[in-house]
């Protein structure tokens, strides 16, 4: 019931398209879901995030679309550039009580765009 | 300034040394964490401190031992690691353990354990 379950593992995109990532999870009392962007060497940003009272948030090129009834959440790239080439993780985490902040990843996503 | 400060940002040790890991935030935060992360895979979380005080510790071998001297700095204090602890260890912050806040991350200290 902690899991989140990440798909794809890999994905290759043209510059200038669009890439989408799926998670999926079990767990209701999940009330809060980020998505983090990591470059090789780095560690993970804090790329957008929902909260489950919102189907959707833009920010830029970045957008997250949540379908609470179906458990499912994705973030979705558009206009792709080689600089967006990066791992992906979603995340979710339990507010308030002993949940401490702790937050249960995906598996992780690696995103190449060819110019 | 929204940084969170590791060092070292990489380290090798043989299994019977003792070393440290160090991280630095200025951002008045009060729950400071320590993941581990192994390549290709998502972080793993470690220890939350809530407030100078350890509020999580996910059954971490006693090797890995945690400190928090005040609610700036986070030590993670290893000895006698075994050589399937190398990884990249990241120390991350959040204004609050138990709300939204976001979760910033460090870059980082990668180890190698010979």
């Amino acid at each position: 019931q902690q899991q989140v379950k990440q798909s794809p593992q890999s994905l290759i995109v043209q510059k200038g398209g669009i890439s989408i990532i799926n998670c999926a999870y079990e767990n209701t009392a999940f009330d809060y879901f980020p998505w983090y962007q990591q470059f090789p060497g780095k560690g993970p940003a804090l790329l957008i995030a929902i909260r489950p009272d919102v189907s959707e948030k833009k920010e830029g090129r970045f957008t997250i679309s949540f379908n609470k009834s179906a458990k499912q959440f994705s973030l979705h790239i558009m206009d792709s550039q080689p600089g967006d080439s990066a791992t992906y993780f979603c995340a979710a985490r339990k507010a308030g009580g002993t949940s401490y902040g702790k937050l249960t990843f995906g598996q992780g996503t690696i995103l190449t765009v060819h110019p | 300034d929204t940084e969170v400060t590791q060092t070292p940002k990489h380290l090798v040790m043989g299994m019977t040394n003792k070393k440290s890991l160090k991280c630095e935030q200025h951002m008045g935060h009060r729950a400071m964490y320590w993941y581990k992360q192994k390549a290709k895979k998502p972080p793993e979380l470690m220890f939350v401190y809530s407030y100078e005080k350890l509020s999580i510790n996910e059954s971490v071998p006693s090797r890995f031992s945690p400190e928090c001297p005040n609610s700036s700095l986070l030590n993670l204090h290893l000895h006698a690691l075994q050589p399937e602890d190398s990884a990249l260890y990241l120390c991350a912050s959040s204004q609050g353990a138990t709300g939204f806040g976001e979760l910033f991350f460090g870059e980082g200290s990668r180890l190698t354990v010979l």
